[in-house]
Order: C-alpha cells, then sequence, then structure tokens
C-alpha cells in the first residue's frame, strides 16, 4: 500500500493567516492526489482533485500543488469557517488510502 | 442532488456480521459511470477505504479486509450494502458509503455515516 504522512498533525492560527500543509506520498503518484476537509460530527468534503483543481463551489482561498511525492495544500486567507481536519488522498495505486489529517483551529 | 443515506444496526456482537445499506436519491446506480464506495473512520481516527461496487456488480476490496468483506447492490431499489464479517471491537467505527468519479477518484457525495459500535 502507499503510505500517506501529513504534516504538522495540527496547528494554530489566526483569522487572515496563509495556512500551509504538507502531504508525502512512499512513492511516486503523479498528481494522484486529492484533499479533504472534514468538520466535527461530519463527512468529509472534496475540496481540491487531482492535487490542484478546485472542486466546485469550494472558495478560492484553497489550493493545492505538487506532483511526484510531496504536495502542498494551502488556505490563503484563515477563516473561522475553516475550522476542520484536512487530509489527502492518493489514488494511484488500490487501495486508496488517506493521509493522517492534520488538524486545524483557531489562535 | 445526490444524497445517500447509511442505515443499518448501530450495535453487532463480536463475532457477528456487520451490516449496511446505502440508500442512493437524486440518482441512479444503474446509469453507471460512478462507482459506489464505502469508506471507515475509527473514533478520533483517519480514513480507511474498505471498497467500492460498480452498477454492474463488479467490485474491489481493500486486501486489508478482503477476506471478510462482501459489497452488493441492488439497482432496482437504488442501494448497496456492505457486509463486514467476523467483527471485533477494532471494527468500531463511523461507516460512510460514497460517491466515487472512476476517473480521479473524487469521493464527491458522502452518507453523514452511522456509527457501528461491536461490543457484547
Amino acid at each position: 500500500d502507499i503510505q500517506m504522512t501529513q504534516s504538522p498533525s495540527s496547528l494554530s492560527a489566526s483569522v487572515g493567516d496563509r495556512v500551509t500543509i504538507t502531504c508525502q506520498a512512499s512513492q511516486d503518484i503523479s498528481n494522484y492526489l486529492n484533499w479533504y476537509q472534514q468538520k466535527p460530527g461530519k463527512a468529509p468534503k472534496l475540496l481540491i482533485y487531482d492535487a490542484s483543481n478546485l472542486e466546485t463551489g469550494v472558495p478560492s482561498r484553497f489550493s493545492g500543488s505538487g506532483s511526484g511525492t510531496d504536495f502542498t495544500f494551502t488556505i490563503s486567507s484563515l477563516q473561522p469557517e475553516d475550522i476542520a481536519t484536512y487530509y489527502c488522498q492518493q489514488y494511484d495505486n488500490l487501495p486508496k488510502t488517506f493521509g493522517p489529517g492534520t488538524k486545524v483551529d483557531i489562535k | 442532488q445526490v444524497q445517500l443515506q447509511e442505515s443499518g444496526p448501530g450495535l453487532v456482537k463480536p463475532s457477528q456480521t456487520l451490516s449496511l445499506t446505502c440508500t442512493v436519491s437524486g440518482g441512479s446506480i444503474s446509469s453507471g459511470g460512478y462507482y459506489w464506495s464505502w469508506i471507515r473512520q475509527h473514533p478520533g481516527k483517519g480514513l480507511e477505504w474498505i471498497g467500492y461496487i460498480y452498477y454492474s456488480g463488479s467490485t474491489y476490496y481493500n486486501p486489508s479486509l478482503k477476506s471478510r468483506v462482501t459489497i452488493s447492490v441492488d439497482t432496482s431499489k437504488n442501494q448497496f450494502s456492505l457486509k463486514l464479517s467476523s467483527v471485533t471491537a477494532a471494527d468500531t467505527a463511523v461507516y460512510y458509503c460514497a460517491r466515487e468519479t472512476p476517473l480521479n477518484s473524487r469521493f464527491d457525495y458522502w452518507g453523514q455515516g452511522t456509527l457501528v459500535t461491536v461490543s457484547s
């Protein structure tokens, strides 16, 4: 299985801050990576697909980049409603696997 | 708007079989074009993909669970189901059903999730 790691595991930032999360795959996955947001008690929500494409309806303050083994997810200006856990997910190989998540909260 | 809803027992005894159903509305499973997946999340933990089924009945299961998992589809009811046999406490989790686009594995619609506890 392809192992996904994320850093940091949690972070605190102020409203308006730029937030960056990294995701690393255990092998080259090209751009076969998606990002999800999960709020407490809710199902995950797709934000970014194919590493850098914004899902329809998702605010433009969210973005993604990277290819190969190293990927970045960015919130350009953190908003109170962005408090959540963020997961990366690879689909280069079966089984599809998720990163352990990064919990984002407000400082 | 596609909606998915999980249903099934919230409590299962050890060694028994966990059975869940996902009812899809706002879209037809039999129209094809999507995989229908099960994903679980252990309490306070990350996400684990269990497997998927296509409307034709073809399936793929996570090898870590393959020996215990069966996913089936009932297109007449627009439902798909999960059975997980020989459960232990380690199978206690929130179980989600989700629609997946085959091209780029986007899980774009999810059910709300259902907590299944394995306990005697």
